[in-house]
């Protein structure tokens, strides 16, 4: 099987644009959650969407946004970017169901905002 | 504040060194899990400890959740320096559906 797929892997934005990063989660996954990940703050859980719906959310704001089409892909927004949303975006696939719930990531996009 | 608290944080060692890294929490887990994440990639899942008091081997590296399942340990026997990487836990509470909470990570260095 493939693995979990990201894009683009690397992307240079300004403040105040937006930008949108995709990921392909592992074939019959359902579930994908994202997470930034920064050298202060570790790996901080922005939400996880199931059957194309948004099941869990962290405590980002209302900038960050993300949406799951029926083939399980799921994309990212961030609007209005600020220099502190520079950081590695991972993105991980698991099944969804079932009592453990592992994950698989992908190799992340590293964002960086000038 | 972390629901998952790592120690320690930074961990740098000579091959062939004996190490072991903490993984806390006042909160009940339903399962832990361990990964290791190498620069530019992505986490990789190691390993997935359900039972209290549990242990589990992989090669050179024992992991335990504790009795309480409140807590975990990673021990790694005779380090080499293909283990250099991020060590990061996580705990999955069973009553939030589809998330995981992560520690910060343990940074691992091994030297030749």
């Amino acid at each position: 099987k493939a693995g979990v797929t990201q894009t683009p892997r690397y992307l240079i934005k300004t403040r105040g644009q937006q930008v949108t990063l995709s990921c392909s989660p592992i074939s019959g996954h359902r579930s994908v959650s994202w997470y930034q990940q920064t050298p202060g703050q570790g790996l901080q859980f922005l939400f996880e969407y199931f059957s194309e719906t948004q099941r869990n959310k962290g405590n980002f704001p209302g900038r960050f946004s993300g949406r799951q089409f029926s083939n399980s892909r799921s994309e990212m927004n961030v609007s209005t970017l600020e220099l502190g949303d520079s950081a590695l975006y991972l993105c991980a696939s698991s099944p969804g169901q079932g009592a453990l719930h592992e994950q698989y990531f992908g190799p992340g996009t590293r964002l960086t905002v000038t | 504040t972390q629901l998952l608290e790592q120690s320690p944080q930074f961990l740098s060692i000579q091959e062939g060194e004996n190490l072991t890294v903490y993984c806390n929490s006042s909160s009940v887990f339903s399962s832990l899990q361990w990964y290791r994440q190498e620069p530019g990639e992505g986490p990789v899942l190691l390993v997935t400890v359900v039972t209290g008091g549990e242990v589990k081997k992989l090669k050179r590296l024992t992991f335990q959740f504790g009795d309480a399942r409140k807590d975990s340990s990673l021990h790694i026997t005779a380090a080499q320096p293909g283990d250099t990487g991020l060590y990061l836990c996580a705990g999955d509470r069973g009553s939030t559906l589809g998330r995981l909470y992560f520690g910060r990570g343990t940074q691992l260095t091994v030297w030749p």
